[in-house]
This record gives C-alpha cells, sequence and structure tokens, in this order.
C-alpha cells in the first residue's frame, strides 16, 4: 500500500485566497483525521471521520475551515478565505474502525506545508 | 491548556548516555500511545500501552504506563544519533470520544 497521500506538500498563497488540501486514506481505512502542527501548539486534532461521518469537529478553528469526505477515498480540508496565522503543516492520518482495544492506530501522511503570506 | 504535558520540550545529549522523557496528565487515558517524527514526515507509532502498570519494550526503548493511567514514560537506553526527532505520546480519554489526543512533544538531539 501506498500509505497516506496527501496533496499538496507544499503550497504558498497569499492572504485572501482559498486552499484546499488533499488526503487520500489507506485503502480499507474507514476513520480519517485532520491535524495541524505548528511549534507553538503541537499536534491539533481538528476533525475527524468514522465511516465517512463528521464525529468531531471541534477542533476546526473557526467558519473559515470546512472538512468533507464525499466517499471512503477521499477528504479535503479548505481555509477560506486564508489567513497568516492558518500558515501550519497539515497532516492527514487514517485507522480502521470500529477500534478494538490497543488497537487505536494512526497511520500519519507527510503532511501539506501551508504557507499563508 | 494542553490535555498532555510532555517533558522535557528539548534534550540534547551525547551518544551512550540514557535518558527518559515524561507525558503527564490529570486526566485518565484507555489507552496511551508514543509516535516519533522526523522532519519532514509524520508521526510513526512506536508503541501502545492499554494497562496500568504496563512495561513495554522496543529494542533499547523502554516505555511505561502509570499505574493510575495519567501518565507515560519513555526510557531510552545508550541513545544513539539514529533516535534524534521528535517523541510524541498521545491518547484516548477514558469514555470520551475516541479521537487521539496528543501532547506537543518532545524534541530530541543524540550528539556523536
Amino acid at each position: 500500500d501506498a500509505g497516506v497521500i496527501q496533496s499538496p506538500r507544499h503550497e504558498v498563497t497569499e492572504m485572501g485566497q482559498e486552499v484546499t488540501l488533499r488526503c487520500k486514506p489507506i485503502s480499507g481505512h474507514n476513520s480519517l483525521f485532520w491535524y495541524r502542527q505548528t511549534m507553538m501548539r503541537g499536534l491539533e486534532l481538528l476533525i475527524y471521520f468514522n465511516n465517512n461521518v463528521p464525529i468531531d469537529d471541534s477542533g476546526m478553528p473557526e467558519d473559515r475551515f470546512s472538512a468533507k469526505m464525499p466517499n471512503a477515498s477521499f477528504s479535503t480540508l479548505k481555509i477560506q478565505p486564508s489567513e497568516p496565522r492558518d500558515s501550519a503543516v497539515y497532516f492527514c492520518a487514517s485507522r480502521t474502525y470500529p477500534v478494538q482495544a490497543g488497537a487505536n492506530v494512526l497511520t500519519f501522511g507527510a503532511g501539506s506545508r501551508l504557507t499563508v503570506l | 491548556t494542553q490535555l498532555l504535558e510532555q517533558s522535557p520540550q528539548f534534550l540534547s545529549i551525547q551518544e551512550g548516555e540514557n535518558l527518559t522523557v515524561y507525558c503527564n496528565s490529570s486526566s485518565v487515558f484507555s489507552s496511551l500511545q508514543w509516535y516519533r517524527q522526523e522532519p519532514g514526515e509524520g508521526p510513526v507509532l512506536l508503541v501502545t500501552v492499554v494497562t496500568g502498570g504496563e512495561v513495554k519494550k522496543l529494542k533499547r526503548l523502554t516505555f511505561q504506563f502509570g499505574d493510575a493511567r495519567k501518565d507515560s514514560s519513555l526510557h531510552i537506553t545508550a541513545a544513539q544519533p539514529g533516535d534524534t526527532g521528535l517523541y510524541l505520546c498521545a491518547g484516548v480519554l477514558r469514555g470520551g470520544a475516541d479521537g487521539l489526543t496528543f501532547g506537543k512533544g518532545t524534541h530530541l538531539i543524540i550528539q556523536p
């Protein structure tokens, strides 16, 4: 398996522009997570889906952020409009669901580094 | 307020030395995990601990889950430059949703 695939790997954009980050989870994984990582705040959970259904989006910073999972093999995280404080590395991760005790294992993608000027 | 507090934040030691890093919380977790992250990559799972007091070994790495399941430690014996990286602990709250919460990590540098 190719693992979790994220695109783009790097994006530089100007304040006010729309940004769309994409994720393809591991085949057979039916739970998908979006995290944001910065030096100041570490890895923050933004939202996660089980069987394409959003379970917890309390980490989404504000209405400028939205995430969708139209099918089991694709998810997007959209920021509109983008702001400089959104600059971070955004990670997608997937796992199997339901989770058995001791088996709540996430496989992460390589991340999308976003810079908003 | 961070749910999982990791210490120290930064640690730089010489090759061959031993070290321990900590992951603490006031909350009880159903399980805790340790991940290692290298620059430009996503975190990779090292181990999962589930039972209070559990100890797991992975070559020179020893992981322990606290008896009350609120804390964990990672001990590295005879550290090597290849151990350099960001070590993250992550947990699932007992009785909570099953999303993983991460600590901010310990940045470890092993100098040759």
